[in-house]
């Protein structure tokens, strides 16, 4: 059983469109963590979010951390092409310094 | 950002032998890093995690005769796969934690023949 669900499991839009990308759990996470993966490389960080009801923006996407530290959203506005990519979610648990990951999101954007 | 490599990047070996993988956390020291294996269109899946200086703490079901893990500096951790069969090839990523965050390598993508 996997600890964060992510949703939807794969997205294709059209450029110019807006997403939102979910995940969630019933545990607590002290923090969480949003990466983007692309074929053949590792996963590349985000944002990282600590705060119960944080949002944080980069640009276009903009990342939440629930109220209570078990879910979390990104939505991107206007996606571009150079989105496209895989995009998870990690959580770690109070007290501890490894990640739980998502199940992920695929996303094609296309131009 | 923090930057991790892992070396090397593909390697392609013949079954039975041994494979060698290292992950370098090269502008900051890391007492943790941790080894996850990627399946195709999956998520990460964690596979131990590597303490300088200590034994390596593995996930239920990882095998740790079969995945040798050794992290003798702050800067150094490897993984070996000893005695590889086809059903190890997989993507395997390093990760090494500054602060409250993990930084990952490139990955490392492995093929037994």
């Amino acid at each position: 059983t996997q600890l964060l669900e992510q949703s939807p499991q794969f997205l294709s839009i059209q450029e110019g469109e807006n997403l939102t990308v979910y995940c969630n759990s019933s545990s607590v996470f002290s923090s969480l963590q949003w990466y983007r993966q692309e074929p053949g490389e590792g996963p590349v960080l985000l944002v990282t979010v600590v705060t119960g009801g944080e949002v944080k923006k980069l640009k276009r996407l903009t990342f939440q951390f629930g109220d209570a530290r078990k879910d979390s959203s990104l939505h991107i506005t206007a996606a571009q092409p150079g989105d496209t990519g895989l995009y998870l979610c990690a959580g770690a648990k109070p007290g501890a310094n490894n990640l739980f990951f998502g199940t992920g999101t695929r996303l094609t954007v296309i131009p | 950002g923090a930057v991790v490599s892992q070396h090397p990047s593909r390697v392609i070996c013949k079954s039975g032998t041994s494979v060698k993988i290292e992950c370098r956390s090269l502008d900051f020291q890391a007492t943790t890093m941790f080894w996850y294996r990627q399946f195709p269109k999956q998520s990460l899946m964690l596979m131990a995690t590597s303490n300088e200086g200590s034994k390596a703490t593995y996930e239920q079901g990882v095998e740790k005769d079969k995945f040798l893990i050794n992290h003798a500096s702050l800067t150094l951790s490897t993984l070996t796969v000893t005695s590889a069969h086809p059903e190890d090839s997989s993507f395997y990523i390093c990760s090494a934690v500054t602060g409250y965050e993990q930084y990952f390598g490139p990955g490392t993508r492995l093929t037994v023949t």
